[in-house]
C-alpha cells in the first residue's frame, strides 16, 4: 500500500539556522507529493505541492523537490524563523485515490 | 471565502452519549474526509466522500457515521461516545483530477478542528 516515512522530531534549531526535514515514500504510479504545516491550534495548510517527477515546490522560503529515484521529497529551509515553529506534514494523492496518505508529522522548535 | 468551517470548536461528553459533528465548505469541491488526530500517530482518516452521494471507510471507521448531507456538508456522529475517542477531529476537503492515467487528489482544505474530550 501507500505510505509515507518522515523524520521523528523534535527538531530543535537556533534562529537562522539550515532546515532539512526528510521524507521518503512508498507508491505505485505518479503520486502528488505535499507538505502541509500545523501551527498549535490551529487545523493543516498547504505549504507546498509537486505533481510530477523533479518539480519543485515553493513557498515562504521553503523548498522540496519531486525525486523518484530516490521517492523523496525532502523539505528545506535556507533561515528558519522563531514563527516558523510547528508540526510539519509530507502526504502524498496516489493515483487512482482521492485520499491523501499522511506521515506522523515532524515538530520543529526554533529558538531566538 | 470561509473555507471549512466546523462546529462546534470544543465538546466534553460522558461515555455513552451522542453528538454529531458538522462540517461544511463553499469552495464548491467534491471530495470531504474526516480525520482524527492523536498524539504521536499523526492524521488518520475515520471516513471521506469522494463526491456527493457517496461515502466509504477510511482506516479507524469504527465507532463512527457520517452522513454526506449535500455537496458542502458533511457530518460526522458518534453514536455512543468512549473514551477513546478523545481526540481532535479536522475535516477537510479537496477537488479530484481525472486523468486518462489515473485520477488522484488534490490539495485538502482544512477545518479549524474540533477538540472531543469523552470522560
Amino acid at each position: 500500500g501507500n505510505s509515507v516515512t518522515q523524520m521523528e522530531g523534535p527538531v530543535t534549531l537556533s534562529e537562522e539556522a539550515f532546515l532539512t526535514i526528510n521524507c521518503t515514500y512508498t507508491a505505485t504510479g505518479y503520486p502528488s507529493l505535499f507538505w502541509y504545516v500545523q501551527y498549535p491550534g490551529e487545523g493543516l495548510q498547504l505549504l507546498l505541492k509537486a505533481t510530477k517527477a523533479d518539480d519543485k515546490g515553493s513557498n515562504k522560503g521553503f523548498e522540496a523537490t519531486y525525486r523518484k529515484e530516490t521517492t523523496s521529497f525532502h523539505l528545506e529551509k535556507g533561515s528558519v524563523q522563531v514563527s516558523d515553529s510547528a508540526v510539519y506534514f509530507c502526504a502524498l494523492s496516489a493515483s487512482g485515490y482521492s485520499t491523501l496518505t499522511f506521515g506522523k508529522g515532524t515538530m520543529l522548535l526554533v529558538s531566538p | 471565502n470561509a473555507g471549512v468551517t466546523q462546529t462546534p470548536k470544543f465538546q466534553v461528553l460522558k461515555t455513552g452519549q451522542s453528538m454529531t459533528l458538522q462540517c461544511a465548505q463553499d469552495m464548491n469541491h467534491n471530495s470531504m474526509y474526516w480525520y482524527r488526530q492523536d498524539p504521536g500517530m499523526g492524521l488518520r482518516l475515520i471516513y471521506y466522500s469522494a463526491s456527493e452521494g457517496t461515502t466509504d471507510k477510511g482506516e479507524v471507521p469504527n465507532g463512527y457515521n457520517v452522513s454526506r448531507l449535500n455537496k458542502r456538508e458533511f457530518s460526522l456522529r458518534l453514536e455512543s461516545a468512549a473514551p477513546s475517542q478523545t481526540s481532535v477531529y479536522f475535516c477537510a476537503s479537496s477537488t479530484y483530477i481525472f486523468a486518462t492515467s489515473g485520477g488522484k487528489g488534490d490539495t485538502q482544505y482544512f477545518g479549524p478542528g474540533t477538540r472531543l474530550t469523552v470522560l
